[in-house]
């Protein structure tokens, strides 16, 4: 596998369920992002970690916990969702440094909360 | 007031013709500025960096002019493949990742 993989590429859930999205990169970069996407809507930044560090929650709920167990690992805990966080979740990557503009992206997780 | 602004389009233009995208942006501390294209149901990709001095990469020239706090992206004699949305991104840091991103301009190219 190349790039940035994200599972699953399509998410249903009730409000009440507890689901995690997952991200693997395979760029050998240190940074990784997680974006929301939403219909009509910029990309929002959610989260940023640096060589697996939090550096960056951009005032998300608390029903949104990220985890990152390493450099190419990163996670999306969702608990108790509303409709309204019905979106297209990106992960990304990149360098650290003067690379840290370049995001990679993956293709998306589509997230349908009922 | 949103930190980057852009015209949602859409662009609809015959093949062959010459296109510009606009761009504003709010924050006059950004440093760092980027066009990323967005494929329907796709994922963004890096299009071009944008310099001050402008740059250009074949057909596509992008501009920046930092007193007027505006991006532009010229997209010269149009193929079918370039349809897609064109997000202008800016970022406050030169390092940090944290990108901001605009709406989007959607352009359909028409055979």
């Amino acid at each position: 596998e190349t790039g940035v993989t994200q599972t699953p590429r399509h998410l249903v859930m009730g409000m009440t369920n507890k689901k995690s999205l997952k991200c693997e990169q395979h760029l050998g970069h240190n940074a990784m992002y997680w974006y929301k996407q939403s219909a009509k809507k910029p990309l929002e930044l959610m989260f940023v970690y640096n060589f697996k560090e939090q550096t960056e929650n951009n005032s998300v709920p608390s029903r949104f916990s990220p985890e990152c167990p390493n450099s190419s690992h990163l996670f999306l805990h969702l608990h108790t969702l509303q409709p309204e966080d019905s979106a297209l979740y990106l992960c990304a990557s990149s360098q650290t440094g003067t690379g840290a503009n370049v995001l990679t992206f993956g293709a998306g997780s589509r997230l349908t909360v009922l | 007031r949103k930190e980057v602004e852009q015209d949602p389009g859409p662009f609809n233009v015959p093949e062959g013709a010459t296109v510009a995208f606009n761009c504003t942006y709010s924050n006059s501390a950004s440093q760092s500025f980027f066009w990323y294209r967005q494929d329907c149901r796709k994922e963004p990709k890096l299009l071009m960096s944008v310099y001050s001095s402008g740059n250009e990469d074949g057909r596509f020239t992008a501009q920046l002019n930092r007193a007027s706090q505006y991006i532009s992206l010229l997209i010269r004699d149009s193929k079918l493949s370039d349809s897609a949305t064109y997000l202008c991104v800016v970022a406050r840091s030169s390092n940090t990742g944290k990108l901001i991103f605009g709406q989007g301009t959607t352009l359909q190219v028409k055979p």
